[in-house]
């Protein structure tokens, strides 16, 4: 069973500060790998994508990925209430043109004045 | 442009009614995909196709639920009989041939089996 698993939350941080939300994945082949915000009764949203390891940088985010410990993160700097919602971590195990995100159940991020 | 375009946004039903849920991909887009959300389960895929042609359907939960995709702009998953445990949001998303693997999703269809 290919999985990818995530901290539920809720997480609660102060306005200003970083929020740090964490991914891991079983298959070992995945290529591709993103961010989607989802708010309360609205559809995923996409943030990031990121494909190499290392740091991906877009504004206020980034994105970190690490094939060998299979593991993805997502920064955001200077959180904002606006930044409330849930985070799903979407991961491609598919290969040669096939396509199969699995999402993990999200993080719920909370940002409070 | 417009994105992805689903229909109805909101749909009651009765057990063991038929319930068919629409879906308009993005203009030029290749793939289509079908995604169930609850709380217990999370975002699952049900179905994609590529090309109007489905790929993979392991995700679709048994014979109740079926999906077409007869041309380019217009696919629907229907369910018949519907169940109370059918109740979810139902996702369509498309993305384009090549480039990123970013899937683009619409509104989402809310469920209700009564």
């Amino acid at each position: 069973q290919k999985e990818v698993e995530q901290n539920s939350g809720p997480l609660s941080v102060p306005e200003g500060a970083i929020a740090s939300l964490n991914c891991t994945y079983s298959d070992r082949g995945s290529q591709s790998f993103f961010w989607y915000r989802q708010y309360s009764g609205k559809s995923p949203e996409l943030i990031m994508f990121i494909y190499s390891n290392g740091d991906k940088e877009d504004g206020r985010f980034t994105a970190q990925l690490n094939k060998a410990s299979q593991y993805v993160s997502l920064l955001i700097r200077d959180s904002q209430p606006s930044d409330s919602a849930t985070y799903l971590c979407a991961v491609n195990m598919g290969s040669g043109g096939y396509n199969k995100l699995i999402f993990g159940a999200g993080t719920r991020l909370a940002v409070h004045p | 442009d417009a994105g992805v375009i689903q229909s109805p946004r909101h749909e009651v039903t009765e057990m063991g009614q038929e319930v068919t849920l629409r879906c308009k991909p993005i203009s030029g887009h290749d793939y289509l995909f079908w995604y169930r959300q609850t709380m217990m389960r999370g975002l699952e895929l049900l179905i994609y196709f590529n090309n109007n042609v489905p790929i993979d359907d392991s995700g679709m939960p048994e014979d109740r639920f079926s999906a077409k995709m007869p041309n380019a702009s217009f696919s629907t998953l229907k369910i018949q009989p519907s169940e109370p445990r059918d109740s979810a949001v139902y996702f369509c998303a498309s993305r384009p041939r090549g480039g990123t693997d970013t899937q683009y999703f619409g509104p989402g269809t809310r469920l209700t089996v009564l």
